[in-house]
């Protein structure tokens, strides 16, 4: 089975910090992505990676920013936390125009 | 452009009852096209998927889907809902054959099972 865990299920964090969320898959993918989805929108496509160090940019990535230095391991940085990115945060994983298998989300408050 | 439109954000239902969750998508080009489901504080689990051949796809819990092309169409069905299939529903589509397969989801339809 595959398996894409995220580092944290719950985040509190306060305006201005910075934030990493992780997220590790287990089975060998090129693919890597982040979502966020919001209440109406469905899920919004922020950063992804097809190899690593390799990114682009999604639908909404003002304000974030990633780090793919292993193949296994993506991250998710938001340099400087708002309130307007609180937001449940997805990561999925997949091999190349495959199936996208997703994390259990990290909820993340902003204060 | 891709876009998907899930025209219901909500639909209730009484359990044992059939349901469909509709689906229609706008692409210029050929497209793949997937449902998940997504229960209650957790990530979102693969339903069913359309790559090409049959137009009737099915999945896992029950439930399967019809692509119809000239409608732009894929919706979702079920002859008989269970309590436990409440859920948040979404779905996508992808380009066809692109290596980064990158998703655009609809905006999702909560399932409502009531007993």
């Amino acid at each position: 089975d595959v398996k894409v865990t995220q580092s944290s299920r719950y985040l509190v964090k306060r305006t201005g910090e910075k934030v990493f969320l992780e997220c590790v898959q287990d089975m060998d993918h090129e693919n890597m992505f982040w979502y966020r989805q919001d209440p109406g929108l469905g899920l919004r496509l922020i950063y992804f990676s097809y190899d690593v160090k390799m990114k682009e940019k999604g639908d909404i990535p003002e304000g974030y920013s990633v780090s793919r230095e292993k193949k296994e391991r993506f991250s998710l940085i938001l340099e400087s936390a708002s309130t307007n990115q609180t937001s449940m945060y997805l990561c999925a994983s997949s091999l190349r125009g495959s199936t996208q298998y997703f994390g259990p989300g990290t909820r993340l408050l902003v204060l | 452009a891709q876009s998907v439109t899930q025209l219901d954000s909500q639909v209730p239902v009484f359990e044992e009852a059939p349901v469909e969750l509709r689906c229609n998508y706008s692409s210029s080009v050929s497209v793949y096209l997937f449902w998940y489901v997504q229960y209650p504080n957790q990530g979102l689990q693969l339903l069913l998927k359309y790559l090409s051949g049959s137009t009737l796809v099915k999945g896992i819990n029950g439930f399967e889907a019809e692509f119809n092309k000239s409608q732009t169409s894929f919706h979702l069905r079920k002859p008989s809902v269970h309590i436990s299939d409440t859920a948040e529903y979404f779905c996508a589509v992808s380009d066809y054959g692109g290596a980064t397969n990158k998703l655009i989801f609809g905006t999702g339809t909560l399932l409502a099972v009531q007993p």
